[in-house]
């Protein structure tokens, strides 16, 4: 165990929805990471918070957004969701930019 | 070219076999990290390192800084250690370079 959290497990939902994928760091880890893993892309890197400020951003879609909150949880809001977002999506955390990430269990998205 | 690299892509080996597995990189890097990934999609950090050799328990990792490369190794290999095995590099640049750039992935099989 981690101690990183994600809620839910799992999600299936339908095309054009929105959902919110949800992220609990460990204890006294000021970063969190979100990660996509698609089957045709691997794992690529999304966006990145520390101490509820944006630090970085990758290959994340104008349509997916996410935040940082003061008790250093945070949320990955997808929209407009269509069927090739349906993929792993991870969150991890540590506790500066360049340490040891430690990974959460991951939210299954399915797109139908 | 991917800027990742590994080989081999899918590797299966007899209980208690000697195991590498390959990550090659094209760009300058400040640490390298290997991932495990159960069957189940959990993600574990087995390494960051950012020269030399590491070893934990019967896993080993190697890199050589000059030659762009690193070596992941398990000895005496177990069923257990069956999972896909994922190399990533942290670019030292500042800002969004600074994140991690994935390989895709070795899947190892170790048969009883």
């Amino acid at each position: 165990d981690s101690g990183v959290t994600q809620t839910p497990k799992h999600l299936i939902t339908a095309t054009g929805q929105r959902v919110t994928l949800r992220c609990s760091p460990r204890s006294g880890d000021l970063s969190v990471y979100w990660y996509q893993q698609s089957l045709d892309q691997g794992l690529q890197f999304l966006i990145q918070y520390y101490n509820g400020e944006e630090r970085a951003k990758g290959n994340i879609l104008e349509r997916f957004s996410a935040q940082q909150f003061p008790d250093l949880h945070s949320e990955l809001n997808l929209s407009s969701l269509e069927l090739g977002d349906s993929a792993l999506y991870f969150c991890a955390s540590s506790p500066g930019a360049a340490r040891e990430q430690y990974f959460g269990p991951g939210t299954r998205l399915t797109v139908t | 070219k991917n800027e990742v690299e590994q080989s081999p892509q899918n590797l299966t080996a007899q209980e208690g076999e000697f195991i590498t597995i390959n990550c090659s990189y094209s760009v300058g890097i400040s640490a390298l990290h290997w991932l495990q990934q159960h069957p189940g999609g959990g993600i574990v950090s087995l390494f960051m390192l950012s020269s030399g050799k590491k070893k934990h328990g019967r896993l080993i990792a190697t890199i050589n800084i000059q030659e762009k490369h690193s070596s992941l190794h398990i000895t005496a290999s177990h069923p257990r250690d069956s999972a896909v095995y994922i190399c990533a590099v942290r670019s030292p640049q500042a800002g969004s370079a600074r994140q991690l750039t994935f390989g895709s992935g070795t899947q190892l099989t170790v048969l009883p």
